[in-house]
């Protein structure tokens, strides 16, 4: 089945750039979309079609792509920032939608 | 405003079945794919099933064959009919909603979740 690899953890201090990756097979073919999920709460789009920032996300949240990696980019961080993000996207088919493992942000 | 609530979680033994549903409120619920996603404790998001506006489903591998999406679009309501649960199926299952018509993702609404444990 497919599978979409994020790194576990990323720590940064607050006013540093927090950068967060995910890579997958089918991501040249599919969108991207990144999820923000804090304890509690639902979770919050912060970036979809890989680049696009959804209205009432800060201009400090930026998506890229690259080839099989798609990366979510968070400038200036602060302490609010700190929460599990998820990549979210589709296989080849378009069938079946899967989550990345998810990637803890501590902010320091 | 869009409201999805959930209901029909409990406790199960393995092997055994539940049906959660969804009530949906606040938008066209014919026109949207909707899905489930499920979170095991202390585990991450996991996508379970989709299901278009023409009730065609789609579903995670490891819940093939024993889980069941269908709608009923005249009462705006969403349901999982889940066979043959396993401990690994606990979890806290949210309702979500596409955010685009003719998509089922990206999510852009979510219930508060409905919690399904498995335990003899």
């Amino acid at each position: 089945s497919y599978e979409l690899t994020q790194p576990p953890s990323v720590s940064v201090s607050p006013g540093q750039t927090a950068r967060i990756t995910c890579s997958g097979d089918a991501l040249p073919r599919q969108y991207a979309h990144w999820y923000q999920h804090k304890p509690g709460q639902a979770p919050v789009i912060v970036i979809h079609k890989d680049t696009e920032r959804p209205s009432g996300i800060p201009e400090r949240f930026s998506g890229s792509t690259s080839g099989t990696t798609v990366t979510l980019t968070i400038r200036g961080i602060q302490a609010e920032d700190a929460a599990d993000y998820y990549c979210l996207s589709a296989d080849s088919s378009g069938t079946s939608q899967v989550f990345g493992g998810g990637t803890r942000l501590t902010v320091l | 405003e869009v409201q999805l609530l959930e209901s029909g979680g409990g406790l199960v033994q393995p092997g055994g079945s539940l049906r959660l549903s969804c009530a949906a409120s606040g938008f066209t619920f014919s026109a949207y794919a909707m899905s489930w996603v499920r979170q095991a404790p202390g585990k991450g998001l996991e996508w379970v099933s989709s299901i278009g506006s023409d009730s065609t489903a789609f579903y995670t591998d490891s819940v093939k064959g024993r889980f069941t999406s269908s709608r009923d679009n005249s009462n705006n309501t969403l349901f999982l009919r889940m066979n043959s649960l396993r401990a690994e199926d606990t979890a806290l299952y949210f309702c979500v909603k596409s955010s685009v018509t003719g998509d089922p993702i990206p999510f852009d609404y979510w219930g508060q979740g409905t919690l399904v444990t498995v335990s003899s």
